[in-house]
């Protein structure tokens, strides 16, 4: 079975733009969860989607906003973008049965 | 709040020797315990998990014990060999969700 699979791989963008990140699960797994890592905070939860819910959501302000769509690829978008928002965005899927998650390899977001 | 506390946040080992990296979490409902190895660069990988119903659970040279009365839970590497070098993250979940709170990781380094 092919990975999770994330796009972009690395994204620059300034202050005050917005940005799209996209996450294709391993095939059949219905759950895709979103983190932020950070050398400072390290990996922190964003939300979690389940076939098309949002099942959780964590402590993050309301610029961040994902959904997931029928074929449960995933997409999360960041709006009025700050400096702070660099980091590296990584999503997770399984089979939503609170198994194993499995990584996808991440996107590098750059705020300048 | 939920919260999960990993020590030490470095350690270093001569080849050969054991690793424990050691966690505690605030939660009395988690009930899922896997640890993910991130090398520079990479997706965190799982390597081993344990469920609130087991007391242990070994991998070749890789085991996991759970205490679930003091709420720790840690990981043992033996005969340690410089690939093992990465970013250890022990975590913890509940039922009916993938959400993930994670350790703030343990940096190991093993020298030949």
């Amino acid at each position: 079975k092919a990975g999770v699979t994330q796009t972009p791989r690395y994204l620059i963008k300034t202050r005050g733009q917005q940005v799209t990140l996209s996450c294709s699960p391993i095939s059949g797994h219905r759950s895709v969860s979103w983190y932020q890592q950070t050398p400072g905070q390290g990996l922190q939860f964003l939300f979690e989607y389940f076939s098309e819910t949002q099942r959780n959501k964590g402590n993050f302000p309301g610029r961040f906003s994902g959904r997931q769509f029928s074929n449960s690829r995933s997409e999360m978008n960041v709006s009025t973008l700050e400096l702070g928002d660099s980091a590296l965005y990584l999503c997770a899927s399984s089979s939503g049965l609170a198994g194993e998650q499995f990584f996808g390899p991440g996107t590098r977001l750059t705020v300048l | 709040g939920e919260n999960v506390e990993q020590h030490p946040s470095t350690l270093s080992v001569q080849e050969g020797d054991s690793a424990v990296i050691k966690c505690t979490y605030s939660d009395s409902a988690s009930n899922y315990f896997p640890w993910y190895k991130q090398e520079l660069g990479k997706r965190p990988q799982l390597i081993i998990d344990i469920r609130s119903n087991v007391g242990e659970k070994k991998d070749q040279r890789i085991a996991v014990t759970l205490n679930k009365t003091a709420k720790h839970f840690s990981l043992h590497i033996t005969e340690t060999q410089p690939e093992d070098s990465a970013v250890y993250f022990c975590a913890a979940s509940k039922s009916n969700t993938d959400k993930l709170i994670f350790g703030t990781g343990t940096r190991l380094q093993v020298f030949p």
